[in-house]
């Protein structure tokens, strides 16, 4: 069973930078699926923030495309988020997910809440 | 961007009745639609893909139609581990979005 978790700091100060790293496992980023990152702000819908292939191209929702960076760590077999400049209202739960290029994602980590406070 | 909206927004429903979400796009996606299924403090699970497929594992009480900008969620009795929020999610063109989402409550 293929599985993703998402690690990193819960609290994050504003204007610093976000960072979380999706661990993959029964799965290799290598192969031919894109891995994305997806948030959701607390009592609130869905927002794709980007996806990266497994080859390293990169795909943003243009309202964050200016600080966002996702970006694969073959090694570790993970992918990371960083968001930049973050505000209060970057606080929500972030999940990374697994999906193919025209296919929605089918595997999703179980979400970790981010709160951006000083 | 594509914009995705639901409706209703949320509904009350017993167990057994028949439930329908709608999801329009505001431009033609053909059939690339999904929807998730979302419980409370849980990741969304992926119920259906292009437009009508089920994932596997689906209970075949739900279905899904439509192509083009106008799509339907349908339970054909709803069940008691049914009650969730519902999303629709185009991934024709980036950046993929999701619709606003659909609380189906306990009548």
């Amino acid at each position: 069973q293929v599985q993703l978790q998402e690690s990193g700091p819960g609290l994050v100060k504003p204007s610093e930078t976000l960072s979380l790293t999706c661990a993959v496992s029964r799965s290799s980023i290598s192969s031919a699926y894109y891995w994305g990152w997806i948030r959701q702000p607390p009592g609130k819908g869905l927002e794709w923030i980007g996806s990266v292939s497994h080859s390293g191209s990169t795909y943003y929702n243009p309202s964050l495309k200016s600080r966002v960076t996702i970006s694969l760590d073959t090694s570790k077999n993970q992918f990371s988020l960083k968001l930049s400049s973050v505000t209060a209202a970057d606080t929500a739960v972030y999940y990374c997910a697994r999906h193919l290029e025209w296919e929605p994602a089918d595997i999703w980590g179980q979400g970790t809440m981010v709160t951006v406070s000083s | 961007d594509i914009q995705m909206t639901q409706s209703p927004s949320s509904l009350s429903a017993s167990v057994g009745d028949r439930v329908t979400i709608t999801c329009r796009a505001s431009q033609g996606i053909s059939n690339y639609l999904a929807w998730f299924q979302q419980k409370p403090g849980k990741a969304p699970k992926s119920l259906i893909f292009l437009a009508s497929s089920l994932q596997s594992g689906v209970p075949s009480r739900f279905s899904g139609s439509g192509s083009g900008t106008d799509f339907t969620l349908t339970i054909s009795s709803l069940q008691p581990e049914d009650f969730a929020t519902y999303y629709c999610q185009q991934y024709n063109i980036y950046p993929l979005t999701f619709g606003g989402g659909t609380k189906v409550e306990i009548k």
